[in-house]
């Protein structure tokens, strides 16, 4: 069973760039998470894909998109970056939105905005 | 809107001596409750989760949490600590807004010594 898989490990950017992260969820999930976890803090709450679509959002302003792929791997795209950006990057998955079935995730994606 | 709330910032217990990470909770309705840990440069591994039924959980690692209704709490307990599970904790509470949205506490960094 192949866990989730998120790329790349890190990256640095500048302020007004635009990132792409990318994610492949665990085998047989068809749902995928982005967190945000800055410095210190838990992992806050992005949005959430099932089958393509996005069927969740947390308080995040629209720069924050995603995209969920008929493979359920996803794509977290983040235009005009600020350094408040800098963090921690997780995608999880899981199976069916089922709300009893607990989240798997990746390493995450250390972005670093200077 | 659900919550969840990690007193202590930090834990220091001795290898072999029993430890507890606490964790307490506010919800609407009947909670789903999980345990993540995270090491170092890694992401969240999923420990444990109440749903329903039996107050005491059973997990990996030799992880346990007691479910306790009426003080709210859902504390992270097992008997005799290894130095290996020096990392940090968090405690989650599902969002019940009919997606699975995780809502994590600023975690607890366990410190076992040798």
């Amino acid at each position: 069973e192949t866990g989730v898989t998120q790329s790349p490990t890190h990256l640095i950017k500048t302020r007004g760039q635009q990132v792409t992260l990318r994610c492949s969820s665990q085998s047989g999930h068809n749902t995928v998470s982005w967190y945000q976890q800055a410095l210190g803090q838990g992992p806050q709450f992005i949005f959430q894909y099932y089958r393509e679509e996005e069927n969740g959002r947390g308080n995040f302003p629209p720069r924050f998109s995603g995209l969920q792929f008929p493979n359920y791997s996803s794509e977290l795209n983040v235009n005009a970056l600020e350094l408040d950006d800098s963090a921690l990057y997780l995608c999880a998955s899981s199976l069916d939105r089922v709300e009893s079935q607990p989240q798997h995730f990746g390493d995450g994606t250390r972005l670093s905005i200077l | 809107a659900q919550s969840v709330a990690q007193p202590e910032d930090q834990v220091n217990v001795a290898e072999g001596n029993p430890l507890t990470v606490k964790c307490t909770y506010s919800v609407s309705g009947n909670p789903y409750l999980f345990w993540y840990v995270q090491y170092p440069n890694r992401g969240l591994q999923f420990l444990l989760k109440y749903i329903t039924g039996d107050n005491l959980v059973k997990g990996s690692y030799g992880f346990e949490a007691e479910f306790n209704k009426s003080q709210t709490s859902f504390h992270l307990k097992k008997p005799s600590a290894l130095v290996s599970d020096s990392a940090l904790y968090f405690c989650a509470v599902r969002d019940m807004g009919g997606f699975q949205k995780l809502v994590f506490g600023t975690g607890t960094r366990l410190l076992v010594s040798p």
